[in-house]
């Protein structure tokens, strides 16, 4: 079944503790991507992959980081958890074609940052 | 820049009525307009997606946007609204001209309640 994953679900922490929250997918997809979402704020990007090695910053990139040594592969590291990263996190990929492709969802990852 | 408008955070309707969630973007550009969804604790599945084929776009589970360029507008209706369609939906905007790898640019969302 093609899908993305993400691990953990649901996670809390303190803050300064540096956590790691992982992204799989299995569709070969050379795209990938990380949203946040807050109430009345929608999803907002906050790093991007094309392919890799090769990522960049989205809208809010500040307090994280990414890595992608592997295609299917796109962890999110936050450092030093602020409470204001508490937030609902979704990876996302699609692949490289035209800007229409549909991007595909992980389930999401609840964080809550004391 | 890309952006996206949802007029109206929640939207409540009967039961076999009419569904009309409303989405206006911004674009410089011929854009590309997705809509999805996404059920209570769940990720965003795609509804439906413009690519600029034809203005009427039929997406899963009855629904369907029209886009219209002249009101630049992409409105998502359903003739009668199930109880299993109680979610959140978000309409989202990429085109050519943006950075962030033709990133997705969603509204904040509308919250839909199917009552008896």
């Amino acid at each position: 079944e093609a899908q993305v994953t993400q691990n953990p679900r649901y996670l809390i922490t303190v803050t300064g503790k540096k956590l790691t929250v992982t992204c799989s997918q299995n569709m070969n997809h050379e795209y990938m991507s990380w949203y946040r979402q807050d109430p009345g704020l929608g999803l907002r990007q906050i790093y991007y992959s094309m392919n890799v090695e090769v990522t960049d910053k989205g809208d809010v990139p500040e307090g994280y980081k990414v890595s992608r040594k592997e295609k299917r592969n796109f962890p999110l590291i936050l450092e030093s958890p602020s409470p204001n990263q508490t937030s609902l996190y979704f990876c996302a990929s699609r692949g490289q074609g035209l800007v229409g492709e549909t991007q595909y969802f992980g389930p999401g990852t609840r964080l809550l940052v004391l | 820049a890309q952006s996206v408008t949802q007029l109206g955070s929640h939207v409540s309707v009967s039961e076999g009525a009419l569904v009309l969630l409303r989405c206006n973007y911004s674009s410089s550009v011929p854009p590309y307009l997705f809509w999805y969804v996404q059920y209570p604790n769940q990720g965003l599945q795609l509804l439906l997606k413009y690519t600029s084929a034809a203005t009427l776009v039929k997406g899963i589970n009855g629904f369907e946007a029209e886009f219209k360029k002249s009101e630049t507008s992409f409105h998502l209706t359903k003739p009668s609204a199930h109880m299993s369609d109680a979610a959140e939906y978000f309409c989202a905007v990429s085109d050519l001209s943006t950075g962030g790898g033709n990133k997705l640019t969603f509204g904040t969302g509308t919250q839909l309640k199917v009552e008896l």
